[in-house]
């Protein structure tokens, strides 16, 4: 069965600093990847996806995410968070070609930034 | 674009009663509607899948006859929680997709919080 782990619950970081969330997912075929964001009292709103291709994506408010495919991981990355940054993110995975495009979700990372 | 609504946003009901969620793809059509739970400080957990004009597929663990799914049309499903208990409060999430376009990306809608007392 797919599974995705977030390896950090609650990251709190100053304004500038520079974030990492990690993702690892376990499937042993092709996936597509995505990672969500929910703003405080928001829905949730695709960041960025991978589907194929250069597995370094850029997505929306300056986040990227690399696809490594011998670790198994979508880590996603911003050089310099700000204050409005603070929300919870989520990794997701779905298996290529799968029947119903099931999304499986990783249990979420929060991120409080400081001003 | 890609926009999907949820109605309504809350719901506060008595024990016993049931409660309906509408899930509405307001800008292209829904072959594709996902259901979702999520518990407070918890990941989202999926329900149930349904495609337009089919019976929808349920999750291990998911009851049917409690969670009543209907997709009848291409921007339109709905989540019925039949004779609610307190233990069904949750946060409800629908997503849709067009997966005929080729594309497995799924939007989410607001989200409808259940309170059942």
């Amino acid at each position: 069965a797919q599974s995705v782990s977030q390896h950090n619950h609650h990251v709190i970081l100053s304004e500038a600093a520079s974030l990492e969330l990690g993702c690892n997912y376990s499937y042993g075929g092709t996936v597509n990847l995505f990672w969500y964001v929910q703003y405080p009292g928001q829905h949730l709103q695709l960041l960025l996806k991978y589907f194929s291709g250069d597995p370094l994506v850029k997505g929306i408010k300056g986040f990227e995410a690399e696809f490594i495919k011998s670790k198994f991981s979508f880590n996603l990355r911003k050089p310099s968070v700000q204050w409005s940054d603070t929300a919870e993110y989520f990794c997701a995975v779905n298996a290529r070609g799968g029947s119903q495009g099931n999304l499986i979700f990783g249990k979420g990372t929060k991120l409080s930034v400081k001003p | 674009g890609a926009v999907v609504s949820q109605h309504p946003s809350r719901v506060i009901c008595k024990s016993g009663t049931s409660v309906k969620i509408e899930c509405r793809s307001l800008d292209f059509q829904a072959t594709t509607m996902f259901w979702y739970r999520q518990f407070p400080k918890q990941s989202l957990m999926l329900m149930a899948t349904s495609n337009e004009g089919s019976k929808a597929t349920y999750e291990q663990g998911v009851e049917k006859d409690k969670f009543l799914i209907n997709h009848a049309s291409l921007t339109l499903s709905t989540l019925t929680v039949t004779s609610a208990h307190p233990e069904d409060s949750s946060f409800y999430i629908c997503s849709a997709s067009n997966t005929a376009s080729g594309y497995n990306e799924q939007f989410f809608g607001p989200g409808t919080r259940l309170t059942v007392l």
